[in-house]
């Protein structure tokens, strides 16, 4: 049973809109969450991450927003760029059994120019 | 050279070959990871290694063999795989504060292996 799900496999946006990726989780025992991003051949790199003590982590054009009752998180891109488009994957940590990172499949965005 | 490299970055192997996957750190970190991601799936963690010793196994099968001669590299030995084994086997590596402790928050990726079993 997946305990981080990314639900859209793939997402397209205009150029100049808003990208938003979301992610959804199980374990309540996660406290930190991280969204990768993958381009082909090449390994994912670290975009951003939030703690679960704030709501919202901001960072240039990219925002996460955590919504712990929900157990709900979500990248906001704007404004979105050909550049962006790539595998984004969410993932998750915490203490104890889940101090490993847990990942979700990925979501496939594509910027149209 | 910098960040996290793998060699080989493809390779096509038959069941009853043996080969080795390798990967470097030049991070100066004490931690390494190996991942397989198969298609449409989630990152899988397979090993994990902190201060050379191996801390994680997550239930793989035993014809996957890693090795940590020291901080910096890692290697996974393959034997007598199977078809389904076929997929991108992903390095990371990151700086813990102490072994046992709270793992650390960021990893650092390698390109990965494009594994085929034939």
């Amino acid at each position: 049973d997946q305990q981080v799900k990314q639900n859209s496999p793939s997402l397209s946006v205009q150029e100049g809109r808003i990208s938003i990726l979301n992610c959804d989780y199980t374990n309540s025992m996660f406290d930190y969450f991280l969204w990768y991003k993958k381009y082909p051949a090449e390994g994912p790199t670290f975009l951003i991450s939030i703690s679960s003590i704030k709501d919202k982590n901001e960072d240039g054009r990219f925002t996460v927003f955590l919504n712990k009752s929900a157990k709900h998180l979500s990248l906001h891109i704007v404004p979105s760029q050909p550049g962006d488009s790539a595998v984004y994957f969410c993932a998750a940590k915490g203490s104890g059994s889940a101090r490993q990172l847990t990942f979700g499949s990925g979501t496939q965005l594509t910027v149209l120019p | 050279e910098t960040g996290v490299t793998q060699t080989p970055r493809h390779l096509v192997m038959g069941m009853t070959n043996k080969k080795s996957l390798k990967c470097e750190q030049h991070l100066g970190h004490n931690a390494m990871y190996w991942y397989k991601q198969s298609a449409k799936k989630p990152l899988e963690l397979m090993f994990v290694y902190n201060f050379k010793e191996q801390t994680e196994n997550n239930s793989v099968p035993s014809r996957f063999s890693p090795e940590c001669p020291n901080s910096s590299h890692l290697f996974l030995h393959l034997h007598t795989l199977q078809p389904e084994d076929s997929a991108l086997y992903l390095c990371a590596s990151s700086q813990e504060v102490v072994s046992g402790g709270p793992t650390a928050r960021t990893q650092y990726f390698g390109p990965g292996t494009r594994l085929l079993v034939l």
